[in-house]
């Protein structure tokens, strides 16, 4: 079976411009995950979707946003990029909203490097 | 934003040797969970714990759920260099679906 998969694997923008990553879940997963890995720290939660909707948020800008389609794969857009936002951007997917033993399992991430 | 207190930031030990990391928090979760990430990939999951108290093993790897609910530790025996990477506590709660409280951290290094 095919895990997460995300794409693009690697990407360099210039300041203020706007990006767009993908993030396709394990086939049944419904809820999908967003999480910012900045170098040399831990991952830190962005968006949560499950059955389309948005189910948390973290602590970032409103110039983060995110989707999630009828398939259950998702999206997630940064605007007016900053040299900040340079990060590894993980994409997790689980079965359920929450449910003990339904652990959430990671993708490969988004390399993004502003410049 | 939040993190969990992860220690040892770093480890650089000889294969063989066994290896303690653990995980505090000022708040209560309700599940524990460990993660391995190699460079360029993402967290992989290890040892998932549900219950205070709870000691799970999976190989050579061993974790506690702390009875208060604040702490966890992840115990590796007999280490190998293919444990070199970096390892991850997370936290979770019943009430916030998959979001993910993680830790700073622990960087292995295994010498042969």
């Amino acid at each position: 079976d095919a895990g997460v998969t995300q794409s693009p694997t690697h990407l360099i923008k210039t300041r203020g411009q706007h990006v767009t990553l993908r993030c396709s879940p394990i086939s049944g997963h419904k809820s999908v995950s967003w999480y910012q890995q900045v170098l040399g720290q831990g991952p830190q939660f962005i968006f949560q979707y499950y059955e389309k909707e948005e189910r948390g948020r973290g602590n970032f800008p409103d110039r983060f946003s995110a989707r999630q389609f009828p398939n259950y794969s998702s999206e997630l857009n940064v605007n007016a990029l900053l040299l900040g936002d340079s990060a590894l951007y993980l994409c997790a997917s689980s079965l359920a909203f929450f449910r003990q033993g339904t652990e959430a399992f990671f993708g490969q991430g988004t390399r993004l490097t502003v410049v | 934003g939040q993190q969990l207190n992860q220690s040892p930031q770093s480890m650089f030990i000889q294969e063989g040797e066994d290896v303690s990391m653990n995980c505090t928090s000022s708040s209560i979760f309700n599940t524990w969970l460990w993660y391995k990430q190699d460079p360029g990939e993402g967290p992989v999951l290890l040892i998932a714990l549900y219950k205070a108290g709870e000691l799970t093993s999976n190989g050579r790897l061993t974790a506690q759920f702390g009875i208060t609910r604040k702490d966890s530790f992840l115990n590796i025996s007999a280490s190998i260099p293919s444990d070199v990477g970096i390892y991850f506590c997370a936290g979770q709660y019943n009430n916030a679906g998959n979001m993910l409280t993680f830790g700073g951290g622990t960087r292995l290094m295994v010498k042969p």
